[in-house]
């Protein structure tokens, strides 16, 4: 199984912030990787797929690059609705596995 | 608009069974796969089952043998039999719409929707 490997783990930030989450997977993965976010309490909901590309609604804040083993997720100018934990997943291979999470708190 | 409703969560005994439903409408069910994600207690994402519109399905190696996958496309519904289920398999369950038809990898799929989840406890 691919092993997909996030940090930091957990990060404090200050609205209207600019934060970067990393995504390492444990071989190349080209660019089939997905964000998601997840707020307390609530389902996971699909912010970016194939590395970069911004699902409708997602707002432009939000930007995914990256590709073979190193990616990251960038937030510029954070809201507090962008307090959540945030996920990648890899779609290279099955089982199509995810990181274990990154909490950005305030 | 996509909606998907899970059911059947609750406490059950290890060794026990247990049935999760999904029940989806605002799009055509019978033309995406669909998975099933689980999420134990404070941790992480972890899929586990997947049924693509054609039928086929897909385990994780950690229920492989022990729980079903099945679909009904007339009633837009998803099922997960869940036997011998162990305390480690306490979670809150998810339902999620995948982007495509069949799995194929590698490729750009997701997981585009999902429902609330519901709660599975294992324990005596």
């Amino acid at each position: 199984d691919i092993q997909m490997t996030q940090s930091p783990s957990s990060l404090s930030a200050s609205v209207g912030e600019e934060i970067t989450i990393t995504c390492r997977a444990s071989q190349t993965i080209s660019t089939f990787l997905n964000w998601y976010q997840q707020s307390p309490g609530k389902a996971p909901r699909l912010l970016i797929s194939a590395g970069s590309i911004l699902q409708t609604g997602v707002p432009s804040r939000f930007s995914g690059s990256g590709s073979g083993t190193e990616f990251s997720l960038k937030i510029r100018g954070l809201q507090p609705e962008d307090f959540a934990t945030f996920y990648c997943q890899q779609t290279y291979s099955l089982p199509r596995t995810f990181g274990q999470g990154t909490k950005v708190e305030v | 608009e996509v909606q998907l409703l899970e059911s059947g969560g609750g406490l059950v005994q290890p060794g026990g069974s247990l049935r999760l439903s999904c029940a989806a409408s605002g799009f055509t069910f019978r033309s995406y796969a669909m998975s099933w994600v689980r999420q134990a207690p404070g941790k992480g994402l972890e899929w586990v089952s997947t049924m693509s519109g054609s039928g086929t399905t897909y385990y994780a190696d950690s229920v492989k043998g022990r729980f079903t996958i099945s679909r009904d496309d007339s009633e837009n519904t998803l099922s997960l039999h869940m036997d011998s289920l162990r305390v480690d398999d306490t979670a809150v369950y998810f339902c999620a719409k995948d982007d495509s038809y069949i799995v194929v990898v590698p490729a750009a799929q997701a997981f585009d929707n999902w429902g609330q989840g519901t709660l599975v406890t294992v324990s005596s």
